[in-house]
């Protein structure tokens, strides 16, 4: 089925580990973006891509890199991470109809 | 930059109630308007959009919104709510770029 794969699902990190969210998407869509969702705060954008190679800062970036390589794929990564970043993270993309498509999320708790 | 304001943080109606969740943005130019519906433990899903034309927009489950662009408004309304629409609720907002602003969210409580 086409979509948005997000993966891990679940994922429990200790203060100051790494790691990397995948994100892929099999509808050649163009843009892709991170968010970050906590109670009472709806959804805050961390990071965007216009296309490969091309990425760009949202609304919470600190703490938090990504990387555009092909168009599939978008991965957001974690360099140390905080207690402060546990939270669910949605991966979404769109062409330009404005068409998002969401992923499924990522749990991550950070202890 | 553009923002979206949800006033109602929880809403609690009885099953047949009417509803009707208010939604404010602030953006300068052309606005595209979203409301995505959360059930619980699930991804967003889209309820209904608007980009032009009639400002009366029908979306899925018996959801409708109405564009008033003088008061920068797009309340989400549905006639007679059922318990399986608990959820949590958010309106977003695009503006000349792709990136979604959402507002901070409606959770929804229907009681049977």
């Amino acid at each position: 089925n086409a979509g948005v794969t997000q993966t891990p699902k679940f994922q429990v990190l200790k203060t100051g580990q790494s790691m990397t969210l995948q994100c892929a998407q099999d509808m050649n869509h163009e843009y892709m973006s991170w968010y970050r969702q906590d109670p009472g705060m709806g959804l805050r954008l961390i990071h965007y891509s216009v296309g490969a190679g091309i990425t760009d800062q949202g609304e919470v970036p600190n703490g938090y890199n990504v990387s555009r390589s092909t168009t599939e794929d978008f991965p957001l990564r974690l360099l140390s991470a905080a207690p402060s970043q546990t939270s669910v993270y949605f991966c979404a993309s769109t062409g330009y109809n404005y068409g998002y498509t969401f992923g499924s999320g990522t749990r991550l708790t950070v202890v | 930059a553009q923002s979206v304001s949800q006033h109602n943080h929880h809403v609690i109606l009885s099953e047949a109630a009417s509803l009707e969740l208010g939604c404010n943005y602030s953006y300068g130019g052309t606005v595209n308007l979203f409301w995505y519906v959360q059930y619980p433990g699930q991804h967003l899903q889209l309820l209904l959009k608007y980009f032009s034309g009639d400002p009366l927009v029908k979306g899925i489950k018996g959801f409708e919104a109405e564009f008033i662009k003088s008061k920068f408004s797009f309340n989400l309304r549905k006639p007679s709510v059922q318990w399986s629409d608990t959820a949590e609720y958010f309106c977003a907002v695009t503006g000349s770029a792709r990136q979604l602003t959402f507002g901070s969210g409606t959770q929804l409580t229907v009681l049977p």
